[in-house]
């Protein structure tokens, strides 16, 4: 049974390229949650998505950072005109219900030029 | 014993000690917690969770305790091993909520 998956594991890009990040949660799980990591810090969360559905956005900048689950498919992190900030880890989880524990993939470093 | 880093808190055991992890949360309306272990460049691995409906619960080698009067968690992990060398976090979440907000972290170094 394979855990959440995150694709690149590694991106770079110069300023003001786009950055899409992938996850395919766990099979059977309809939840994913998208996490940020700076180095020697906990994570913090970004967006909350079902199927075809953005629950709750409150943790993500609303400018250059869109998210999307679609009916078919994984889920989608993208940040646009990307700058030196946005180097981070970034963590996506899945659950199979909103109260059970989330699991995460091993995340996408992105590096900033 | 505990030393404060650049950013991260360290704790230093020797192997075979137990080890106790602690995390104050912030939030008192908080129903649900979690330990998290990530070790370097990984995702977070699930440990053990507790309900604010209990106190204790023991896993393999763990034991989480809950003290909500002061709004305490801790993480006991038995005869620590150096696979055990990680950073741990614990992770609150509130009734009817699905936002976990998760502590600074404690890296955990086992000494041989």
């Amino acid at each position: 049974n394979a855990g959440v998956m995150q694709n690149p594991r590694h991106l770079v890009r110069r300023r003001g390229q786009e950055a899409r990040l992938r996850c395919s949660p766990m099979k059977g799980h309809s939840h994913v949650y998208w996490y940020r990591q700076l180095p020697e810090e906990g994570l913090k969360f970004m967006v909350y998505l079902q199927k075809e559905n953005i629950i709750d956005e409150s943790g993500m900048p609303k400018e250059r950072f869109s998210a999307e689950f679609p009916k078919e498919g994984p889920s989608i992190l993208r940040i646009q005109q990307v700058v030196r900030g946005d180097s981070a880890a970034y963590f996506c989880a899945s659950s199979p219900v909103q109260n059970q524990p989330q699991h995460f993939g091993d995340g996408t470093r992105l590096s900033i030029l | 014993g505990e030393s404060v880093g650049l950013h991260l808190p360290t704790l230093s055991v020797q192997e075979g000690d137990n080890s106790i992890i602690n995390c104050a949360y912030s939030n008192s309306a908080s129903d649900y917690f979690i330990w998290y272990k990530q070790e370097s460049g990984k995702g977070p691995q699930f440990i053990i969770d507790i309900r604010s409906n209990m106190d204790k619960r023991q896993g393999q080698r763990v034991t989480v305790l809950l003290n909500k009067t002061v709004k305490h968690l801790s993480l006991q992990i038995a005869a620590t091993q150096p696979g055990d060398s990680a950073v741990y976090f614990c992770a609150e979440k509130a009734s009817g909520t699905y936002k976990y907000i998760f502590g600074t972290g404690t890296r955990l170094k086992v000494l041989a």
